[in-house]
């Protein structure tokens, strides 16, 4: 198993662009969660999905963020226009209803916006 | 908020000596967490604790859980400087919602 696979890594844009996170969950994995983590907040949940279907997203910062799953193999963050105070790392995790071993992370995105 | 809150917010020790983080939460929760970060990537899984149990081990590291006093600790056992990295508790008391602290950053010196 390849684990939760995010990209890009990195990613450098200006200011007003629209920015686009991509993460692939394990598969077999029904929970899947967008966190974000910055020195000043430590780590925050964005927005959770179970079978596909949002559960949570009060942690959405505001309208400029949007997040789908479409299949449950594939799911997008999305954050238009991007600001400066954006820049982040963005992780993605997946998990078993269960519980079972925990969440699964990804290596996360380092988003800078300038 | 259950925001767990971990104690100390850094330590640095020695390689071969213990190393003992502490979690505190405010709400009751259902089970605890604890994961493990190294520098620049994700957080990985440590060990899961619920909430009837009081203690579980995995290798070198120890977990207890107290609910009455709504806290709970992470022993490192003859620590290495592999084990450096910062360590978070998150607590969740439905489901799968679990929410991180803000972590202790573990140092382990050569």
């Amino acid at each position: 198993d390849a684990g939760v696979i995010q990209s890009p890594r990195h990613e450098v844009t200006e200011m007003g662009q629209e920015v686009t996170l991509r993460c692939k969950p394990i598969s077999g994995h029904d929970y899947l969660f967008w966190y974000r983590q910055t020195m000043m907040r430590g780590l925050e949940l964005l927005i959770y999905f179970n079978n596909n279907v949002p559960i949570d997203d009060s942690g959405m910062p505001e309208d400029r963020f949007s997040a789908k799953m479409p299949n449950a193999s594939f799911s997008t963050l999305k954050i238009q226009p991007s600001e400066p105070r954006d820049s982040a790392v963005y992780f993605c995790a997946s998990s078993r209803s269960s519980g079972v071993g925990g969440y699964t992370f990804g290596s996360g995105t380092r988003l800078t916006v300038v | 908020s259950q925001q767990g809150e971990e104690d100390p917010q850094a330590l640095s020790i020695q390689e071969g000596e213990n190393a003992t983080m502490n979690c505190s939460y405010k709400t009751s929760i259902n089970n605890l967490q604890w994961y493990r970060q190294n520098s620049g990537r994700g957080l990985v899984h440590l060990i899961l604790i619920r909430s009837n149990e009081r203690e579980k081990h995995s290798g070198r590291l120890r977990v207890t859980l107290d609910t009455s006093k709504k806290s709970s600790s992470l022993l490192i056992t003859a620590s290495r400087a592999a084990d450096t990295a910062s360590y978070f508790c998150a607590t969740a008391n439905y489901g799968q919602n679990f929410v991180f602290g803000p972590g202790t950053r573990l140092s382990v010196l050569p």
